[in-house]
């Protein structure tokens, strides 16, 4: 598609219950991020993909966070065990390269309540 | 570790001016950077990419520019709008970190018809 699609729109859990977020990169974008918004407007790399591959992990909290990137599949983000510190935005973006232009979507808040 | 600042954190002004948001960031190996803005319960709009190697880019009514060396970029808008009203982030792109953008706190611009 022509823009980047995100689901669910939104999404409420309890603590310590399981979330999975979807992503849709925008069709011919090989690149794939991902962003966590914490109050207004902090933003925070969480992790990047190349096609199905990790590309870059380095924003990732390791023991509940985990992403994919499947071959014909929407990207997910899932989060174990969620905690409260989880409430946030949920963006993806894609771009065609890394020097390119990132295109957001519309964003998931998840509310762990 | 790169940070970006933006100021100011809001701005209001009447319809028809034309007005200046600054980001500075502190490291200036960027391989570019990018303004977006982001409505209210919105994902981001992106406005506009400089390549590190750039001066300037306009679209519009908008017109970015970056000094590299000093760490600074501006975004000047003309004869604003009430349209225009909306948070406008700053993110560059640090060399040899991926593709991840650091995004900066946001200006909150509020045109007043």
């Amino acid at each position: 598609g022509e823009e980047v699609a995100q689901t669910p729109k939104h999404l409420v859990r309890g603590e310590g219950q399981k979330a999975k977020l979807y992503c849709a990169p925008i069709k011919g974008h090989s690149y794939v991020f991902w962003y966590q918004q914490v109050l207004k407007n902090e933003f925070k790399f969480l992790i990047s993909f190349q096609n199905e591959n990790v590309f870059d992990e380095t924003g990732m909290p390791k023991e509940r966070f985990s992403a994919k990137c499947l071959p014909n599949s929407p990207c997910s983000l899932e989060i174990q065990a969620t905690k409260l510190e989880d409430s946030a935005v949920y963006f993806c973006a894609s771009s065609q390269s890394t020097g390119r232009e990132q295109y957001f979507g519309p964003g998931t808040r998840l509310t762990v309540t | 570790k790169q940070e970006v600042t933006q100021i100011p954190a809001a701005l209001s002004v009447p319809e028809g001016e034309n007005l200046v948001l600054n980001c500075s960031f502190t490291d200036s190996a960027i391989y570019n950077l990018q303004w977006f803005r982001q409505d209210p319960g919105k994902g981001l709009t992106s406005l506009l990419l400089i390549q590190s190697s750039q001066r300037e880019q306009t679209s519009g009514r908008l017109n970015a520019s970056l000094d590299k060396s000093s760490g600074r970029s501006t975004l000047y808008i003309a004869a604003s709008q009430p349209g225009d009203s909306a948070t406008y982030l700053c993110a560059v792109r640090p060399q040899n970190q991926g593709g991840k953008l650091i995004f900066g706190q946001g200006t909150e611009l509020s045109v007043k018809p």
